[in-house]
């Protein structure tokens, strides 16, 4: 897949670890997302990034801080998860808001 | 408020035989409409997307999939399913009319059997 990746695809942590997951988007797009799939739920929008400016924020915890450098890139910064943060985070891009997104592997993630 | 309902978990279908996974929606002005697949452990792939004009939406690998206004309702159909067709598929509206978000519904695993 070489529109949108995602690294690392798959990591462990414990709950007082520091780490980040990087998304990058190969594809011209100028928005971004960060979504959170659990087993049989919709996916939860996490954050949204329109020309690297952070435009929604959907009442996620402090603990996950994203960053967005360029509208090439997207980090997911994670520090003192609990194991209920265990999911596939999942990137996502699109031209604008209201075009197609576009979606890369995930990162599943088990927090221990 | 609004809402996407996929109200099949899960569908099953022999190989060879036509499928449907079904979808409805609730928005409050025009709806956009999608439908995503999810091999194991990829992530998801765009179908096919309904803006406006024709009901009836072709879209990747075979998959079509019909708007009906009447029944707020965007089933996914194929004529013929494939072992291959096997994944998870996700319905998503985003109301034209208030906001930009995708509305997501949980998901519907298709089994197609040999």
């Amino acid at each position: 897949e070489t529109g949108v990746t995602q690294t690392p695809r798959h990591l462990v942590m414990g709950m007082t670890n520091k780490k980040s997951l990087k998304c990058e988007q190969h594809l011209g797009h100028n928005a971004m997302y960060w979504y959170k799939q659990s087993a049989k739920k919709p996916l939860e929008l996490m954050f949204v990034y329109n020309f690297k400016e952070q435009t929604e924020n959907n009442s996620v915890p402090s603990r996950f801080s994203p960053e967005c450098p360029n509208s090439s890139h997207l980090f997911l910064h994670l520090h003192t998860l609990q194991p209920e943060d265990s999911a596939l985070y999942l990137c996502a891009s699109s031209q604008d808001f209201t075009e197609t997104q576009y979606f890369g592997p995930g990162t599943r993630l088990l927090v221990l | 408020a609004q809402s996407v309902a996929q109200p099949e978990d899960q569908v099953n279908v022999a190989e060879g035989n036509p499928l449907t996974v079904k979808c409805t929606y609730s928005v409050s002005g025009n709806p956009y409409l999608f439908w995503y697949v999810q091999y194991p452990n990829r992530g998801l792939q765009f179908l096919l997307k309904y803006i406006t004009g024709d009901n009836l939406v072709k879209g990747s690998y075979g998959f079509e999939a019909e708007f009906n206004k009447s029944q707020t309702s965007f089933h996914l159909k194929k004529p013929s399913a494939l072992v291959s067709d096997s994944a998870l598929y996700f319905c998503a509206v985003r109301d034209m009319d208030s906001n930009y978000q995708l509305i997501w519904g949980a998901g519907t695993k298709l089994i197609i059997k040999p």
